[in-house]
């Protein structure tokens, strides 16, 4: 059974304080590894997909990259509107497993 | 352009009723999945369809169903509700069933269930 773990569950940065967001991950076949942002009261919001170990892509202030087991999301120089629900899911056949998310409060 | 869009927005029904959500999907996009969001947790997949056919389905009990129409629109309907149904129901469309194609989800429907 595909399995996704996010740590830590709720992370509290002063503006401009760097730092990083962890997904582990358990799948047979990875077919695509996913981030989303998701706000409150909102659907969540594609940020990234990565296909395999080594790769990384950037959007802004966010840099996600992907090992063999685990995917970071790195978030630099955080302003208060990177305060959302962050979001790592896998790909497998079909569907998508989603870990239960990591709470970013970013405080100016 | 519109991005993916559900109705009712919110939605309030008794134990043991019907309910049936409704979902339309991103100009050109074929592809139409839901998912159930409890508070506090991930997305948990329900079902996909891809071209009005079913690709996939959750660990979810009978009392959920869904289908796709020829517009690519969607319907998840769930019988015999629960209390434990109460969640947020999104729903979410891709170009194609593949890993090409990223799922673009819709705000959602918040149904509680008293």
């Amino acid at each position: 059974e595909d399995q996704v773990t996010q740590s830590p569950e709720a992370l509290r940065l002063q503006e401009g304080e760097s730092s990083s967001l962890n997904c582990s991950y358990t799948v047979s076949g990875l077919r695509g590894l996913f981030w989303y942002r998701q706000d409150p009261g909102k659907g969540p919001e594609f940020l990234f997909t990565l296909y395999s170990a080594g790769e990384e892509k950037e959007k802004e202030r966010l840099k996600a990259t992907l090992t063999k087991k685990e995917s970071f999301l790195h978030i630099t120089a955080p302003k208060p509107e990177d305060s959302a629900t962050y979001l790592c899911a896998v790909l497998s056949g079909s569907r998508l497993t989603f870990g239960e998310g990591t709470q970013l409060t970013v405080n100016p | 352009d519109a991005g993916v869009t559900q109705s009712p927005t919110h939605l309030i029904k008794t134990r043991g009723q019907h309910v049936t959500l409704r979902c339309s999907p991103i100009s050109g996009h074929k592809s139409v999945s839901w998912y159930q969001q409890v508070l506090g947790q991930g997305p948990q997949f329900i079902f996909q369809y891809y071209e009005k056919e079913e690709r996939g389905r959750g660990n979810f009990p009978d009392r959920f169903s869904a289908r796709q129409f020829p517009n690519y629109s969607s319907e998840l309907n769930v019988n015999a509700l629960l209390l434990g149904d109460s969640a947020l129901y999104l729903c979410a469309s891709s170009l194609v069933g593949t890993e090409d194609s990223p799922l673009h989800f819709g705000n959602g429907t918040r149904l509680t269930v008293t």
